[in-house]
């Protein structure tokens, strides 16, 4: 069974930094993308970056690069988002997902349950 | 950056009865690189449909996806009760991928 379970979010004051993990099972880690998406409180899904099967291509929203950094470790089964100088309007629920392919970005097909992450003072 | 808009913002329908729901692109989507995601609340989103009309695995057939350039339009047939949610069309053309706003289609 296809699973992908996210952890690391919390409480961060503006400017601060936090790590986001996203632990995958049941499926071949290194022949799809994986993706994260945000959706703020109460509003739409924002796509914020995507990471090719391979690791080696990475893709930002402009909103979030320059600060965001995806990465993923093979050998853990593991995809990872840096947030670095985290904003207030960075607060929302963050989801992880599969992409459909191995390539850079396509459809979402397995997500996680979110992970919150609110940026207060 | 592809704008996809929604509409209509809501739907109220009763069990039974055919939802139509339409999605709006500011340019081309080729090769129909469009998909539609339901969401509950509180729960993560759920794939439904990719490529504009393929149904993802598992997904019941009173759900289809048409359309193509850069209108596309999801359609449940037959609403049951569990289709009461909010749903979101995604293009993944171009980047930036973008998500429209979101059609909720609320019981009657």
């Amino acid at each position: 069974e296809v699973q992908v379970l996210e952890s690391g979010g919390g409480l961060v004051q503006p400017g601060g930094s936090l790590r986001l993990s996203c632990a995958a099972s049941g499926f071949t880690f290194t022949s799809y993308s994986m993706a994260w998406v945000r959706q703020a409180p109460g509003k739409g899904l924002e796509w914020v970056s995507s990471i090719s099967g391979g690791g080696g291509v990475t893709f930002y929203a402009d909103s979030v690069k320059g600060r965001f950094t995806i990465s993923r470790d093979s050998s853990k089964n593991t995809l990872y988002l840096q947030l670095n100088s985290l904003r207030v309007d960075d607060t929302a629920v963050y989801y992880c997902a599969r992409g459909q392919g191995i390539g850079g970005y396509s459809g979402l097909d397995y997500w996680g349950q979110g992970t919150l992450v609110t940026v207060s003072s | 950056e592809i704008v996809l808009t929604q509409s209509p913002g809501s739907l109220s329908l009763s069990p039974g009865e055919r939802a139509t729901l339409s999605c709006r692109a500011s340019q081309s989507v080729n090769s129909n690189y469009l998909a539609w995601y339901q969401q509950k609340p509180g729960q993560a989103p759920r794939l439904l449909i990719y490529s504009a009309s393929d149904r993802a695995a598992g997904i019941p057939d009173r759900f289809s996806g048409s359309g193509s350039g850069t209108d596309f339009t999801l359609t449940i047939s037959r609403l049951e009760p569990e289709d009461f949610a909010v749903y979101y069309c995604q293009q993944y053309v171009t980047l930036p991928v973008t998500f429209g706003g979101g059609t909720k289609v609320e019981i009657k």
